[in-house]
């Protein structure tokens, strides 16, 4: 069971926006550990997406953007395209574990 | 190209081993740690091990702590997961990872392989 805990599934039309949540504890996001998101399509490794809370690695468009608060951390993605339609996951570092640790992933479906 | 190229994977009994392997090329491999993720068919991501950059450091995740050993050949630009006593959950798309920053500890992973299956079965 993962630690940290995101929604098992999220949906919306196109050009619309999704927020996707994960939600850690204090000896992971709470500590103060980054959280990292990624997107994965199917049969394919993940990508990474966001990185350091907030920041967009070159070639990952600014529609989709992540926050981070307390013992959580959201991916927000407006103006929803058929291409967005994929299994989303958050990670973060923690302490009990001693490694990283994975969100439980999020199917986000383009309506 | 940047790219890691995982190997080794197939078909094994329960209580059988088996050796992964992950090439690296185009980057400087002696200057990142690395990371073993998994995943499980159908499941979410699940983080093996990591190693530092000279093999100082070696954590394992719980599930894999004493059945599993990571080690890694700078000179071969490679990195492996030695995996003895497999259990039926422990059938997965193993895949490397390196992450953005060279120490890597809490970053993220910005370079994965294509992943390689494992499946435990009799």
């Amino acid at each position: 069971q993962s630690v940290l805990t995101q929604p098992p599934s999220v949906s919306g039309a196109p050009g619309q926006s999704v927020t996707i949540s994960c939600t850690g504890t204090n000896s992971n996001i709470g500590a103060g550990y980054d959280v990292h998101w990624y997107q994965q399509l199917p049969g394919t490794a993940p990508k990474f997406i966001i990185y350091g809370n907030t920041n967009r690695p070159s070639g990952v468009p600014d529609r989709i953007s992540g926050s981070k608060s307390g013992t959580s951390a959201s991916l927000v993605i407006t103006g929803l395209q058929a291409e967005d339609e994929a299994d989303y996951y958050c990670q973060s570092y923690d302490t009990i574990l001693g490694g990283s640790l994975f969100g439980g992933g999020t199917k986000l479906t383009v309506l | 190209e940047v790219q890691l190229v995982e190997s080794g994977g197939g078909v094994v009994k329960p209580g059988g081993s088996l050796r992964l392997s992950c090439t690296a090329s185009g980057f400087t491999f002696r200057s990142y740690s690395m990371s073993w993720v998994r995943q499980a068919p159908g499941k979410g991501l699940e983080w093996v091990s990591y190693i530092s950059r000279s093999s100082t450091y070696i954590y394992d995740a719980d599930s894999v702590r004493g059945r599993f050993t990571t080690s890694r050949d700078n000179a071969k630009n490679s990195m492996y997961l030695q995996m003895n006593s497999l259990r039926v959950e422990d059938t997965a798309t193993y895949y490397c990872a390196r992450p953005r920053d060279v120490t890597g500890t809490t970053d993220a992973f910005d370079l994965w392989g294509q992943g390689t299956v494992v499946t435990v079965s009799s």
